[in-house]
């Protein structure tokens, strides 16, 4: 079946740069979009971007200056990094997928990230 | 960016009632509009997709409805279960945009 988990540091400094793992089964990466979401207190949910299932990106221009989106399809894993964090980038991040009907049908456990020195 | 303004905020509602939970769109999203369910320490669930189409596995007490930019997401007969934070998302332009939240609480 198909499941989802991200895979986080925990704490990250502020200033420094956060990396998050989402390792996907149960589907391919090359024919499903995967989001990135996210959850503060400050903001609540926020649409962070996605990889196409052909690779390419879109993000939130919120987030665009300091945030990528990868993949190794090899290794059913999607990558988040964003650098220049800040305390109010502390919250849970979620990877979900996509379906073709609409909606995100799939979502990992999400990994909660603190910034803080 | 579109802005989804969801409303109320909150509610304290019990067992048995008929829940109306409302999203108004900015702009114009057509029907690129989902709800989802989260209770807590837990992932969003998807209820709802395409405004109005019930999420396979989920009680047909849920509904989802549009009238112009209003979207809204109807509980009938609320079960204990029910309870927790209702989202909506809008996916018809980017940035993808959630509503703040609905929070449903048993009286």
């Amino acid at each position: 079946q198909v499941q989802l988990k991200e895979t986080g540091p925990g704490l990250v400094q502020p200033t420094q740069t956060l990396s998050i793992t989402c390792t996907v089964s149960g589907f391919s990466l090359t024919s499903y979009y995967m989001q990135w979401v996210r959850q503060t207190p400050g903001k609540g949910l926020e649409w962070m971007g996605f990889i196409r299932s052909g690779g390419s990106t879109e993000y939130n221009s919120e987030f665009k200056s300091r945030l990528s989106i990868s993949r190794d399809t090899s290794k059913n894993q999607v990558f988040l990094k964003m650098n220049s964090l800040k305390t109010e980038d502390t919250g849970v991040y979620y990877c979900a997928r996509a379906v073709g009907r609409g909606g995100f049908a799939y979502w990992g456990q999400g990994t909660l990230v603190t910034v803080s020195s | 960016d579109i802005q989804m303004t969801q409303s109320p905020s909150s509610m304290s509602v019990s067992l048995g009632d008929r829940v109306t939970i409302t999203c108004r769109a900015s702009q114009d999203i057509g029907n690129y509009l989902s709800w989802y369910q989260q209770k807590p320490e837990k992932s969003p669930k998807l209820m709802i997709y395409g405004a109005t189409n019930l999420e396979d596995g989920v009680p047909s007490r849920f509904s989802g409805s549009r009238s112009g930019s209003d979207y809204s997401l109807t509980i009938n007969s609320l079960e204990s279960e029910d309870t927790g934070i209702y989202f909506c998302l809008q996916h018809k332009q980017y940035p993808y945009t959630f509503g703040a939240g609905t929070k449903l609480e048993l009286k």
